[in-house]
């Protein structure tokens, strides 16, 4: 799988809109990119994901690069329940299964 | 939304015990299921993908006959640790993908093992 990179943390304030960057040079045309979020002691929850257009829904939006060579998870108003790591993952899905493969990610603080 | 119910959630064995962990899709069927592990402070890592009626694929340096798996069923799939022992201690978290689209995978919420 195509790598991904990440800031291992990020922090920010209550309320206020929260940009979380992923950089993959490497991705090829068929790659999608997801967003997946772990809170402490839990399973991963699906945030996101895109192929060339930005996306948008309840939780978040995700702005893809031209290029695509980089994403950007956006969570417009950042609460405390939203604290947690934050993994950009790149996946190949076709008429079958797929996997996902997780980098380190972004761990989330969110300060009151 | 899909969910995954893990079961169970927290789970404390004596060296040399099995310990059995059941992952079911509860509204949807899943012909395939994923395994991973999880140390503390650590990514997830890939154990193996579980194929509903036919063997599981193991990732590399996963031993499969300590770690074996069953997906008996479109809606279950489990993984038992055979003679644990305390370097087996670990987070456990299974996921699945809804049939048709596979676009996104939906994870349980995790079983730790320790291993006394």
């Amino acid at each position: 799988d195509a790598k991904t990179t990440q800031p291992n943390s990020m922090e920010s304030n209550e309320e206020e809109p929260v940009h979380l960057p992923c950089n993959h040079s490497t991705i090829s045309g068929t790659d999608y990119i997801h967003w997946y979020r772990q809170l402490p002691s839990q399973g991963p929850e699906y945030v996101i994901h895109g192929l060339t257009s930005n996306v948008n829904n309840r939780m978040a939006s995700l702005a893809i690069a031209e290029d695509r060579k980089s994403s950007t998870l956006i969570l417009h108003r950042a609460t405390l329940r939203d604290a947690a790591v934050y993994y950009c993952i790149l996946s190949r899905t076709g008429a079958g299964s797929y996997q996902l493969t997780f980098g380190k990610g972004t761990k989330l603080s969110v300060i009151p | 939304g899909a969910v995954v119910s893990q079961h169970p959630s927290w789970v404390i064995c004596k060296s040399g015990t099995s310990v059995k962990i059941e992952c079911r899709s509860l509204d949807f069927q899943a012909t395939t299921m994923f395994w991973y592990r999880q140390f503390p402070k650590q990514s997830l890592m890939l154990m193996a993908t579980s194929n509903e009626g036919s063997k599981a694929t193991y990732e590399q340096g996963v031993e499969k006959d300590k770690f074996l798996i069953n997906h008996a069923s479109l809606t279950l799939s489990t993984l038992t640790v055979t003679s644990a022992h305390p370097e087996d201690s670990s987070f456990y978290i299974c996921s699945a993908s809804r049939l048709p689209t596979n676009e996104k995978l939906f994870f349980g919420s995790g079983t730790q093992l320790s291993v006394l």
